[in-house]
Formats: C-alpha cells, sequence, structure tokens
C-alpha cells in the first residue's frame, strides 16, 4: 500500500476554503484515491474518492496531480460541522495513517 | 449506502473477562471488517469477515484474542477475549460498498474501557 503524509492539523475560519494536501509517492496506477472523514465520537464517513480526474460532490472536491503523487481535498466553504480528522487512502486496503485534524473557527 | 449498528454503544469491563460486540448491516454484504482505534490515534484493520469462511487476521491480531463469527451476510460478531487495559479502545465494524471503487461504510463504534 502507498505510504501518506499529511499535515497533522489544519485550521480554517467558517464559510472560507479549506485545502487539505495528501502526499501518496508511492501510489501504483491503478489505485484509487479516498478520502474520509472521523467527526468526533463517530465512526468514519466517505467524503470522495478519485483516480486520475479531478472529482466533485456535494461536499467537497478532490484535485489530483497529473503524476498522481499527491491530491487535494477541497471544501468549498467550511463549516463547523467541518471539523473532524481527515484521511487520505489510496489503495484498496483501507490502511489509515494520522489524518489531519481539522479546526474551524466561527 | 448501507446502514450499520453495533452493539453495545460502550462498556467498561473487568480485566480477565471477554466482550462480544455485535455489528449488524441493514443489506447483505459479502465482505466485513473490524478494526481497532486506540486512544487517539488511527484506525487499525484487525480482520477481515467473509460469511461461510474463516476470518482473515492482520499481523498483531490472532484468532484467540479476537475471535470473530460471521453466521450470515447481515451480521458479524468480534470477541475481545481475556481483556486488558491495553485492549481500551474503540471497535469499529464496515462493510464494502457495492460498485467497484470499494468504498466501506463504518458503523459509530463500540467504546471499550477495561479497567
Amino acid at each position: 500500500d502507498a505510504k501518506t503524509t499529511q499535515p497533522n492539523s489544519m485550521e480554517s475560519n467558517e464559510e472560507e476554503p479549506v485545502h487539505l494536501p495528501c502526499n501518496h509517492s508511492t501510489i501504483s496506477g491503478t489505485d484509487y484515491i479516498h478520502w474520509y472523514r472521523q467527526l468526533p465520537s463517530q465512526g468514519p464517513e466517505y467524503v470522495i474518492h478519485g483516480l486520475t480526474s479531478n472529482v466533485n460532490n456535494r461536499m467537497a472536491s478532490l484535485a489530483i496531480a497529473e503524476d498522481r503523487k499527491s491530491s487535494t481535498l477541497i471544501l468549498h466553504r467550511a463549516t463547523l460541522r467541518d471539523a473532524a480528522v481527515y484521511y487520505c487512502i489510496p489503495g484498496q486496503n483501507f490502511v489509515f495513517g494520522p489524518g489531519t485534524r481539522l479546526s474551524v473557527l466561527p | 449506502s448501507a446502514v450499520i449498528s453495533q452493539k453495545p454503544s460502550r462498556d467498561i469491563c473487568q480485566r480477565g473477562t471477554s466482550l462480544t460486540i455485535q455489528c449488524q448491516v441493514d443489506s447483505q454484504v459479502t465482505m466485513m471488517f473490524w478494526y481497532r482505534q486506540q486512544p487517539g490515534q488511527s484506525l487499525t484493520l484487525i480482520a477481515t469477515a467473509n460469511q461461510g469462511s474463516e476470518a482473515t487476521y492482520e499481523s498483531g491480531f490472532v484468532i484467540d484474542k479476537f475471535p470473530i463469527s460471521r453466521p450470515n451476510l447481515t451480521f458479524s460478531t468480534l470477541t475481545v477475549s481475556n481483556m486488558s487495559p491495553e485492549d481500551s479502545s474503540i471497535y469499529l465494524c464496515s462493510v464494502e460498498g457495492r460498485g467497484r471503487f470499494e468504498t466501506q461504510y463504518f458503523g459509530p463504534g463500540t467504546r471499550l474501557l477495561v479497567l
């Protein structure tokens, strides 16, 4: 499985965009990139996934570098409810790294 | 998506005892997974449970300590045996989503404190 590097923590103001980076330089060509988040006292929940092209859904956007060695999860307008730990998971074996703890300030 | 429930939601247990955690999903799924999340840590996969076959355990986890049952396509149990304080964690089950992207859906977790 590809090893990931994410910032330990990030801070954002409410209603501002947030860019959460992830490096996965050892990703294989066929591995999807999944993003999950874990709200306080809950199990992880699916956010978005992609392979090569940028992806959008109602929760977020995923920008994937052309060489696929990094990706960025974009929350277009952070809300207080978006405060969570965000996990970038390349590959199909769901190896969770430490993730990025996002704090949203009112 | 799938709706997953776990019982109990939390428990406090004495060392040396065992606890069985139940995981129920609202639809039939082939693969179910059990994770452990130690305090302040990320999730670690314990084992994968397919209906009709023995569970497959990850390195560092053994069947004698974490026996798993998978009697049908909507239910699984994880037992934490002969517990010690080091077993205090959140235990989560998950199921694979449908489709080719192998998304997983997680239950709310069982918070276990061993005294």
